[in-house]
């Protein structure tokens, strides 16, 4: 199995353009999650999804916007980047939060630069 | 705000010492888990301990779990060169129908051969 899968794996944006990233799990997770990473900060959480057809913001959604488009994808998208947005970008899945299966699995992530 | 605060932010041993890495967070929790991250990699999934259990194995992991001081500690035995990582708690917030998982802010392990 792939596992959780991140595209791209690395974007240089100007300020002021748009962007999606994509982020699909072959696990049949449940909830799916967008993380970002910077330094002396560690991950602090965009946006998640608890189930098909919904979703919720986190800790720092500003500036994004979330798609579950199925069970298996979870897109984020950036409608007009900003050099704060430079960060790394990481997705995970969980199948059942809270339950047996609870730990999280991580997709590899996205390093996005924005100048 | 994030949930779980590690401590200490790094810490530098030799290869064959233990390293004990500790978790403190804010609110209360279902359960905690564990996490390393190499450089440059997603994270990955150590080990997890419930609010009802106190101590947890794996391996040459050994997880506490102290829930009156809110806290937590991650023991690794006969540390290896390949422990070299980045070590993150997270806790859970669970809510009607979501559930949210906050990391810390890690602790930068580095062990010299």
């Amino acid at each position: 199995n792939a596992g959780v899968t991140q595209t791209p794996k690395f974007q240089v944006l100007k300020t002021g353009q748009s962007m999606t990233l994509q982020c699909a799990q072959d696990m049949n997770h449940n909830s799916m999650y967008w993380y970002r990473q910077d330094p002396g900060m560690g991950l602090r959480l965009i946006y998640y999804s608890a189930s098909e057809g919904t979703t919720d913001k986190g800790e720092v959604p500003n500036g994004y916007n979330v798609s579950r488009l199925n069970k298996r994808e979870f897109s984020l998208r950036l409608e007009s980047a900003a050099p704060s947005q430079t960060s790394v970008y990481f997705c995970a899945s969980i199948r059942r939060p809270g339950q047996v299966n609870t730990e999280a699995f991580f997709g590899q992530g996205t390093r996005l630069t924005v100048v | 705000s994030q949930q779980g605060e590690e401590d200490p932010q790094a810490l530098s041993i030799q290869e064959g010492e233990n390293a004990t890495m500790n978790c403190s967070y804010k609110t209360s929790i279902n359960n905690l888990q564990w996490y390393r991250q190499n450089s440059g990699r997603g994270l990955v999934h150590l080990i997890l301990i419930r609010s009802n259990e106190r101590e947890k194995h794996s391996g040459r992991l050994r997880v506490t779990l102290d829930t009156s001081k809110k806290s937590s500690s991650l023991l690794i035995t006969a540390s290896r060169a390949a422990d070299t990582a980045s070590y993150f708690c997270a806790t859970d917030l669970l809510g009607a129908g979501s559930y949210q998982l906050t990391f810390g802010k890690g602790t930068k392990l580095s062990v010299i051969p």
